[in-house]
């Protein structure tokens, strides 16, 4: 099994601050990662797929980057809609999530 | 509009059975891989299976192989989990989602989950 682990496991930042995610995974997934975020009482919402391709609706203040075994999820200005937990997923065996990360507004 | 809906959670007995239902809605529901993925009380996603559009293929993870069984009715519209043997451990919110594409193991659309609870 595919492990994704996330860091930090919480980020608080202020609005209009950069925030920025990060994923790594025990073997390489290649450019198969996909971003979610989930807030309290909701199902997750698809962010980012194909490491870099920003899903339908997807604001463009939302960034993936990276290959292989390290990746990155950037908010380029933060808004407050954007708190919650952010988690990436690896499909290139199958599907395992990351433990996730909270962003707290600050 | 896409929509999903899941149905048949609720308290069971460890050892018991629940079977989960997923109706589906606003897209050609026989061309897509379907699954299910569930989220324990305060803890992060886990997958546990997938179907593909016509049926005849499955995969579950580890955790739930040979005690839980997925499966669909093209013709309504409907995904299903038989959950059997359950543990607290599979006590979790359970939510359906479809792929992206036919075949994509990521996840655009997702129902609004449904809490299923084992204990005695």
């Amino acid at each position: 099994e595919i492990v994704m682990t996330q860091s930090p496991a919480t980020l608080s930042v202020s609005p209009g601050e950069r925030a920025t995610l990060s994923c790594r995974a025990s073997q390489s997934v290649s450019s198969n990662l996909a971003w979610y975020q989930q807030k309290p009482g909701q199902a997750p919402r698809l962010l980012i797929y194909t490491a870099s391709t920003r899903a339908t609706g997807i604001p463009a203040r939302f960034s993936g980057s990276g290959s292989g075994t390290e990746f990155t999820l950037t908010i380029s200005s933060l808004q407050s809609e954007d708190f919650g937990i952010y988690y990436c997923q690896q499909y290139n065996k199958w599907v395992t999530f990351g433990g996730g990360t909270k962003v707290e507004i600050k | 509009e896409v929509q999903m809906l899941e149905s048949g959670g609720g308290l069971v007995q460890p050892g018991g059975s629940l079977r989960l239902s997923c109706a589906a809605s606003g897209f050609t529901f026989s061309s897509y891989a379907m699954n299910w993925v569930r989220q324990a009380p305060g803890k992060g996603l886990e997958w546990v299976s997938v179907i593909s559009g016509s049926g005849g293929n499955t995969y579950y993870a580890d955790s739930v192989k040979g005690r839980f069984i997925i499966s669909r009715d093209r013709s309504e519209k409907t995904l299903y989990l038989q959950m059997n043997s359950l543990s607290a451990e599979d006590t979790a919110v359970y939510y359906c989602a479809k792929g992206v594409y036919s075949g994509s193991l990521f996840f655009d659309y997702w129902g609004q989950g449904t809490l299923v609870t084992v204990s005695s």
